[in-house]
């Protein structure tokens, strides 16, 4: 009774350092989506897959990759961590529209 | 232009003290408008999906309701374990499955 797992659950980086987050669902859904939430901000969508083999960009994509390595796992990697990137990082996932999102649990990602 | 707008920010109800919280929505079209809660370190998590206007959905304590322009989730006699913070997202017609969410309100009641 999985839904959707993140690892890691905690991280901290040095500016400039990379990193991937990982995102894996285990309920067949097709699309995948990655969110950061920040104070006063709400949830804004970075990227997102709505099928295996698709990604297309959200809101805010400037400083991330990502990549749809199957149906089931979806990371976010940041290639030069900016302090900007601070922020709490969720992946969500849907068997398609007009459901709504299962989410995983978060990632807490400091970039000092 | 926000999307979508949640208000007020924050509410502090005594327990047992009815109130709504609302979510006004500006897109064109509207495929469904979903109701999420958020416990302080945890994803959010899914409550109600409303798809039309007139729509009204209920689980315990909870009710939502839509029109055309605005959502609320009603919260009847609450209770402490009820404090949360409370999300509203529009999912628009052609946008694929992607959710547009508001900030949110943070719900807190007193014992």
């Amino acid at each position: 009774n999985a839904g959707v797992t993140q690892t890691p659950k905690f991280q901290v980086l040095k500016t400039g350092q990379s990193m991937t987050l990982q995102c894996a669902q285990d309920m067949n859904h097709n699309s995948m989506y990655w969110y950061r939430q920040d104070p006063g901000m709400g949830l804004r969508l970075i990227y997102y897959s709505a099928s295996e083999g698709t990604t297309d960009k959200g809101e805010v994509p400037n400083g991330y990759n990502v990549s749809r390595l199957n149906k089931r796992e979806f990371s976010l990697r940041l290639e030069s961590a900016a302090p900007s990137q601070t922020s709490v990082y969720f992946c969500a996932s849907t068997i398609r529209a007009p459901y709504g999102y299962t989410f995983g649990s978060g990632t807490r990602l400091t970039v000092v | 232009e926000d999307q979508v707008t949640q208000s007020p920010e924050a509410l502090r109800l005594q327990e047992g003290e009815s109130s709504s919280l609302n979510c006004s929505y500006t897109v064109s079209g509207l495929r469904g408008l979903f109701w999420y809660r958020q416990d302080p370190g945890k994803g959010p998590e899914f409550l109600f999906t409303l798809y039309s206007a007139g729509e009204e959905k209920e689980k315990e304590r909870l009710k939502a309701t839509l029109t055309k322009k605005e959502s609320f989730l009603h919260i009847t006699a609450p209770k402490p374990e009820d404090s949360a913070t409370y999300l509203c997202a529009v999912q628009e017609a052609g946008a694929n499955s992607k959710l547009t969410f508001g900030k949110g309100i943070t719900l807190s009641v007193r014992p």
